[in-house]
């Protein structure tokens, strides 16, 4: 069964470091990209990027690029989402998800969401 | 970036209601549209993908398809469990996007 279990709630002050975790189990950690999206509260989805676990390519939404890095450790089935200084706006809900690539690379499995809440 | 223009933004119905939402994209993106289930409180689970593939184990009662640029999620005899968010993404082009999103109330 192919699972995504991401780390907890976080809640965190403007200006401080944050790293989130996605971890894969049920299938080829290697074989798959991993992308991240993001709910602000109340909002739609944002897609953030994606990363391929087994060479760490990665392709950022341009609204994302700079302000987030995606990275992927295979021994671990991990992939990773971090901030190097957060911001108020940064608040909100993060999913990982595993893509399929018959179409373009669409969500086929989800993590349970990390709620960020960045707050002085 | 391709936009991704999804109407209702919300939309109430009855049980065993037909109901439609739309999505359409700023330009061509072939089939590459998928729309995801929202329920509140929870993840976004795959409907469907390239535009008219149904996910395995997902209702027979969804249904998608494409019409000149205008692609359609079709929900037949609505159940009290539809209740959720329904969001259109396109795969055709880097960056992904989602449309806005339906809420639909039953």
């Amino acid at each position: 069964e192919v699972q995504l279990v991401q780390s907890g709630a976080e809640v965190k002050k403007p200006g401080e470091s944050l790293k989130i975790s996605c971890k894969g189990s049920g299938y080829t950690f290697t074989n798959y990209w991993i992308g991240w999206v993001r709910q602000m509260p109340g909002k739609g989805l944002e897609w953030m990027g994606i990363i391929y676990p087994d060479d760490s390519d990665t392709k950022y939404s341009p609204s994302f690029r700079g302000q987030v890095t995606f990275s992927a450790d295979k021994s671990i089935t991990t992939a990773y989402l971090q901030w190097s200084s957060l911001k108020a706006s940064d608040t909100g809900m993060y999913y990982c998800a595993r893509a399929r690539g018959d179409f373009g690379n669409y969500f086929e499995y989800w993590g349970q969401g990390t709620l960020v809440t960045v707050s002085s | 970036d391709i936009q991704m223009t999804q109407s209702p933004s919300s939309l109430s119905a009855s049980v065993g209601d037909r109901v439609t939402i739309t999505c359409r994209a700023s330009r061509t993106i072939s089939t590459y549209l998928n729309w995801y289930q929202q329920k509140p409180g929870k993840a976004p689970k795959l409907l469907m993908y390239g535009a008219a593939n149904l996910l395995s184990g997902v209702p027979s009662r969804f249904s998608g398809s494409l019409s000149g640029t205008d692609f359609t999620l079709t929900i037949n005899d609505l159940q009290p469990e539809d209740l959720a968010s329904y969001f259109c993404q396109q795969t055709y082009s880097a960056p992904h996007t989602f449309g806005q999103g339906t809420k639909l109330e039953i």
